[in-house]
Protein backbone atom coordinates (compact mmCIF):
# COMPACT_ATOMS: atom_id res chain seq x y z
CA UNK A 1 0.00 0.00 0.00
CA UNK A 2 1.60 3.52 -0.72
CA UNK A 3 1.91 5.22 2.30
CA UNK A 4 0.52 9.03 3.09
CA UNK A 5 1.49 11.19 0.91
CA UNK A 6 1.08 15.17 1.00
CA UNK A 7 1.65 18.11 -1.43
CA UNK A 8 3.17 20.33 -2.03
CA UNK A 9 6.41 19.21 0.27
CA UNK A 10 7.98 23.02 0.27
CA UNK A 11 6.57 26.25 0.08
CA UNK A 12 7.49 29.79 0.36
CA UNK A 13 5.00 32.72 0.97
CA UNK A 14 4.88 35.87 2.50
CA UNK A 15 2.96 37.39 5.58
CA UNK A 16 -0.51 38.03 5.27
CA UNK A 17 -0.96 35.45 2.06
CA UNK A 18 -3.26 32.12 2.75
CA UNK A 19 -2.02 29.09 1.94
CA UNK A 20 -3.49 25.28 1.56
CA UNK A 21 -2.00 22.05 2.10
CA UNK A 22 -2.82 18.63 0.50
CA UNK A 23 -2.48 15.42 2.64
CA UNK A 24 -3.59 11.64 0.80
CA UNK A 25 -4.19 8.85 3.34
CA UNK A 26 -3.27 5.42 3.34
CA UNK A 27 -6.20 3.85 0.95
CA UNK A 28 -9.02 2.95 3.23
CA UNK A 29 -7.61 5.15 5.83
CA UNK A 30 -11.21 7.52 6.83
CA UNK A 31 -9.29 9.75 10.29
CA UNK A 32 -6.68 12.45 8.89
CA UNK A 33 -5.03 14.10 11.67
CA UNK A 34 -3.23 17.15 10.83
CA UNK A 35 0.38 18.89 13.47
CA UNK A 36 2.66 21.48 13.14
CA UNK A 37 6.26 20.63 14.27
CA UNK A 38 8.54 23.29 15.29
CA UNK A 39 11.87 23.66 17.20
CA UNK A 40 10.24 25.38 20.30
CA UNK A 41 7.05 24.11 20.37
CA UNK A 42 7.62 20.33 19.04
CA UNK A 43 4.76 18.63 17.26
CA UNK A 44 0.87 20.13 18.72
CA UNK A 45 -1.95 18.79 17.28
CA UNK A 46 -4.69 20.76 15.05
CA UNK A 47 -7.68 18.62 13.78
CA UNK A 48 -8.95 15.70 12.86
CA UNK A 49 -11.30 14.56 10.50
CA UNK A 50 -12.99 11.67 9.93
CA UNK A 51 -15.60 11.01 7.50
CA UNK A 52 -15.70 14.33 6.54
CA UNK A 53 -16.35 15.89 9.46
CA UNK A 54 -14.38 17.48 12.10
CA UNK A 55 -14.06 15.57 14.92
CA UNK A 56 -11.93 17.38 17.17
CA UNK A 57 -9.56 20.81 16.97
CA UNK A 58 -6.42 21.76 19.20
CA UNK A 59 -5.91 24.96 20.34
CA UNK A 60 -4.86 27.07 17.61
CA UNK A 61 -6.56 30.26 15.86
CA UNK A 62 -9.49 30.27 13.85
CA UNK A 63 -6.69 31.15 11.00
CA UNK A 64 -6.48 27.36 10.65
CA UNK A 65 -8.94 25.47 9.21
CA UNK A 66 -9.45 22.34 7.77
CA UNK A 67 -11.33 19.99 5.15
CA UNK A 68 -12.22 16.19 4.26
CA UNK A 69 -13.32 15.07 1.24
CA UNK A 70 -15.47 11.73 0.32
CA UNK A 71 -12.34 10.11 -0.94
CA UNK A 72 -10.91 10.42 2.80
CA UNK A 73 -8.26 13.21 1.56
CA UNK A 74 -7.71 16.11 3.03
CA UNK A 75 -6.83 20.10 3.08
CA UNK A 76 -5.92 22.20 5.74
CA UNK A 77 -5.81 26.34 4.86
CA UNK A 78 -4.18 28.95 7.32
CA UNK A 79 -5.26 32.36 6.05
CA UNK A 80 -3.55 35.65 6.95
CA UNK A 81 -0.37 33.71 7.53
CA UNK A 82 2.44 35.17 10.46
CA UNK A 83 6.19 34.78 10.66
CA UNK A 84 5.34 32.89 13.14
CA UNK A 85 3.52 30.27 10.90
CA UNK A 86 6.86 28.94 10.01
CA UNK A 87 6.67 25.26 10.44
CA UNK A 88 6.91 21.37 9.44
CA UNK A 89 2.76 20.44 9.05
CA UNK A 90 2.43 16.94 9.03
CA UNK A 91 -0.85 15.50 8.78
CA UNK A 92 -1.12 11.39 9.33
CA UNK A 93 -3.70 9.05 8.51
CA UNK A 94 -5.58 6.17 10.75
CA UNK A 95 -8.19 3.47 9.54
CA UNK A 96 -10.63 4.80 12.04
CA UNK A 97 -10.71 7.87 14.28
CA UNK A 98 -9.98 7.55 17.73
CA UNK A 99 -6.29 6.28 19.87
CA UNK A 100 -5.55 3.66 16.63
CA UNK A 101 -1.96 3.86 15.34
CA UNK A 102 -1.59 6.51 13.16
CA UNK A 103 1.12 6.66 10.15
CA UNK A 104 2.75 9.93 9.72
CA UNK A 105 2.96 11.86 5.77
CA UNK A 106 6.48 13.49 4.77
CA UNK A 107 5.00 16.65 5.58
CA UNK A 108 4.58 20.06 4.05
CA UNK A 109 7.89 22.57 5.02
CA UNK A 110 6.31 25.91 5.20
CA UNK A 111 8.22 29.28 5.32
CA UNK A 112 6.69 32.72 5.60
CA UNK A 113 8.63 35.29 5.33
CA UNK B 1 -6.37 18.69 29.92
CA UNK B 2 -3.36 16.49 29.27
CA UNK B 3 0.34 17.49 29.50
CA UNK B 4 3.25 14.35 27.95
CA UNK B 5 6.63 15.23 29.56
CA UNK B 6 9.79 13.43 28.42
CA UNK B 7 13.07 13.08 29.81
CA UNK B 8 15.94 13.33 29.44
CA UNK B 9 15.91 15.74 26.32
CA UNK B 10 19.52 14.22 25.10
CA UNK B 11 21.00 10.71 25.62
CA UNK B 12 24.15 9.77 24.45
CA UNK B 13 25.20 5.60 24.59
CA UNK B 14 27.73 3.78 23.40
CA UNK B 15 26.73 0.84 20.63
CA UNK B 16 25.96 -1.91 22.49
CA UNK B 17 24.59 -0.09 25.70
CA UNK B 18 20.78 0.15 26.22
CA UNK B 19 19.02 3.33 26.14
CA UNK B 20 16.01 4.50 28.35
CA UNK B 21 13.76 7.09 28.03
CA UNK B 22 10.44 7.79 30.16
CA UNK B 23 7.63 9.92 29.77
CA UNK B 24 5.00 10.60 32.27
CA UNK B 25 1.37 12.15 31.21
CA UNK B 26 -1.66 13.89 33.50
CA UNK B 27 -4.48 12.08 32.66
CA UNK B 28 -5.62 9.16 33.99
CA UNK B 29 -7.90 8.63 31.33
CA UNK B 30 -5.35 8.10 29.07
CA UNK B 31 -5.89 4.91 27.09
CA UNK B 32 -3.22 4.75 24.13
CA UNK B 33 0.32 5.61 24.30
CA UNK B 34 2.57 5.48 21.14
CA UNK B 35 6.64 5.76 20.44
CA UNK B 36 7.56 7.48 17.46
CA UNK B 37 11.17 7.93 15.95
CA UNK B 38 11.95 10.27 13.72
CA UNK B 39 15.33 10.80 11.86
CA UNK B 40 16.53 14.42 10.46
CA UNK B 41 14.28 15.38 7.83
CA UNK B 42 12.11 12.44 7.85
CA UNK B 43 8.50 11.53 9.16
CA UNK B 44 8.04 10.52 12.32
CA UNK B 45 7.61 6.29 12.30
CA UNK B 46 5.63 4.13 14.85
CA UNK B 47 7.95 1.72 16.72
CA UNK B 48 5.94 0.49 19.05
CA UNK B 49 2.85 1.07 21.15
CA UNK B 50 1.06 0.01 24.57
CA UNK B 51 -2.48 -0.04 25.54
CA UNK B 52 -3.43 0.86 28.76
CA UNK B 53 -4.52 -2.78 29.45
CA UNK B 54 -1.24 -4.14 28.93
CA UNK B 55 1.69 -3.49 31.23
CA UNK B 56 4.80 -4.61 28.99
CA UNK B 57 5.14 -5.42 25.04
CA UNK B 58 8.50 -6.03 23.57
CA UNK B 59 9.48 -6.34 19.88
CA UNK B 60 12.92 -7.01 19.18
CA UNK B 61 15.35 -4.93 20.79
CA UNK B 62 12.75 -2.27 21.76
CA UNK B 63 10.26 -2.59 24.76
CA UNK B 64 7.79 -0.49 26.25
CA UNK B 65 6.67 -0.64 30.21
CA UNK B 66 3.30 1.24 31.37
CA UNK B 67 3.10 2.10 34.83
CA UNK B 68 -0.47 3.44 35.35
CA UNK B 69 -0.44 4.04 38.68
CA UNK B 70 2.23 6.16 38.27
CA UNK B 71 1.21 7.41 35.01
CA UNK B 72 4.27 6.83 33.06
CA UNK B 73 5.81 4.73 30.60
CA UNK B 74 9.05 4.04 29.17
CA UNK B 75 10.83 3.46 26.11
CA UNK B 76 13.86 0.91 26.35
CA UNK B 77 16.00 0.03 23.67
CA UNK B 78 18.42 -2.62 24.14
CA UNK B 79 21.67 -3.24 22.17
CA UNK B 80 21.89 0.00 20.26
CA UNK B 81 23.17 0.43 16.83
CA UNK B 82 24.55 3.86 14.99
CA UNK B 83 21.16 3.55 12.96
CA UNK B 84 19.02 3.85 16.28
CA UNK B 85 20.44 7.64 16.19
CA UNK B 86 17.52 10.12 16.09
CA UNK B 87 14.49 12.00 17.83
CA UNK B 88 12.33 9.51 20.12
CA UNK B 89 8.46 11.13 20.73
CA UNK B 90 6.45 9.87 23.27
CA UNK B 91 2.70 10.20 22.69
CA UNK B 92 -0.60 9.88 25.07
CA UNK B 93 -3.74 9.85 23.91
CA UNK B 94 -6.58 11.95 25.07
CA UNK B 95 -10.15 12.26 24.48
CA UNK B 96 -11.82 13.82 27.56
CA UNK B 97 -10.40 17.42 25.94
CA UNK B 98 -10.24 16.75 22.48
CA UNK B 99 -6.61 16.85 22.52
CA UNK B 100 -6.17 13.78 20.73
CA UNK B 101 -2.47 12.84 20.65
CA UNK B 102 -0.45 15.27 22.97
CA UNK B 103 3.44 14.30 22.47
CA UNK B 104 5.94 14.66 24.96
CA UNK B 105 9.27 17.17 23.59
CA UNK B 106 11.63 14.67 22.73
CA UNK B 107 14.47 12.93 23.26
CA UNK B 108 17.58 13.30 21.14
CA UNK B 109 19.46 9.67 20.85
CA UNK B 110 22.86 9.77 19.84
CA UNK B 111 24.50 6.07 19.51
CA UNK B 112 28.42 6.50 19.41
CA UNK B 113 30.37 3.93 17.55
Amino acid sequence: KAGVTQTPRYLIKTRGQQVTLSCSPISGHRSVSWYQQTPGQGLQFLFEYFSETQRNKGNFPGRFSGRQFSNSRSEMNVSTLELGDSALYLCASSLVAGPETQYFGPGTRLLVL
Amino acid sequence: GENVEQHPSTLSVQEGDSAVIKCTYSDSASNYFPWYKQELGKRPQLIIDIRSNVGEKKDQRIAVTLNKTAKHFSLHITETQPEDSAVYFCAAWEDNYGQNFVFGPGTRLSVLP
